[in-house]
């Protein structure tokens, strides 16, 4: 079984400034089934990043997915005050969806 | 729009069942697969299972924690999928969620992400 370690537990920035997450897998993983999601408080997940880079439709272009083999990396380049959320990551192979423990951003 | 209006949480017993639906609209429901998840009060995200679409079989994929007494099921008619848990335990407490699997081209893989969220329903499983 797949296990992703994200890091680090929390993120404490401020509006503007740069954030980055990470995720890495307990083995090597296909980029294809890595994806990002963010969780504000009080309501239900958002997709954000398939395939490891692609942004989801709607997503705004500061959200940057990147990595492969067993490290990724969801990076936000300015920080808006509605991206201070939870961020978790997902990976799924064979129909079996884990995560990832999450980041949380906080100002 | 798309939307995914859930239905059917509440306080239960363990070893009691309890029915969850999700009500959809706005996409043609007997194209995707539907999944669901769950989040335990304060806790991360857990993928729960799934059930394809017909073209797909119907098949369904379950979580280990669950399988053998969630059953998800799906009603193309009405455009609702429904989680049924049987057997329930304290520890299936928390927010259930139902989601629509979106179909997306990664570099020719075809994957499909949980693309649109249910607005989540609290199950609650307590003496």
């Amino acid at each position: 079984e797949i296990v992703l370690t994200q890091s680090p537990g929390t993120l404490s920035l401020s509006p503007g400034e740069r954030a980055t997450l990470s995720c890495r897998a307990s083995q090597t993983v296909n980029s294809n089934f890595l994806g990002w999601f963010q969780q504000r408080p009080g309501q239900p997940p958002r997709f954000l990043i398939y395939g490891a880079s692609s942004r989801a439709p709607g997503i705004p272009d500061r959200f940057r997915g990147s990595g492969s083999g067993t490290d990724f990396t969801l990076t936000i380049t300015s920080l808006e005050p509605e991206d201070f959320a939870v961020y978790y990551c997902q990976h799924y192979i064979s129909s079996r969806l884990t995560f990832g423990g999450g980041t949380k951003v906080e100002i | 729009e798309v939307q995914l209006m859930q239905s059917g949480g509440g306080l239960v017993q363990p070893g009691r069942s309890l029915r969850l639906s999700c009500t959809t609209s706005g996409f043609t429901f007997e194209d995707y697969a539907m999944s669901w998840f769950r989040q335990a009060p304060g806790k991360g995200l857990e993928w729960v299972g799934l059930i394809r679409s017909k073209p797909y079989g119907e098949t369904k994929e379950y979580a280990a924690s669950v399988r053998g007494r969630f059953l998800i099921s799906r009603d193309d008619s009405k455009s609702i999928a429904y989680l049924q848990m049987n057997t329930l335990k304290t520890e299936d407490t928390g927010v259930y969620y139902c989601t629509r699997d979106g179909y997306y081209d990664s570099n020719g893989y075809p994957t499909f992400w949980a693309d649109v969220w249910g607005q989540g329903t609290m199950v609650t499983v307590s003496s």
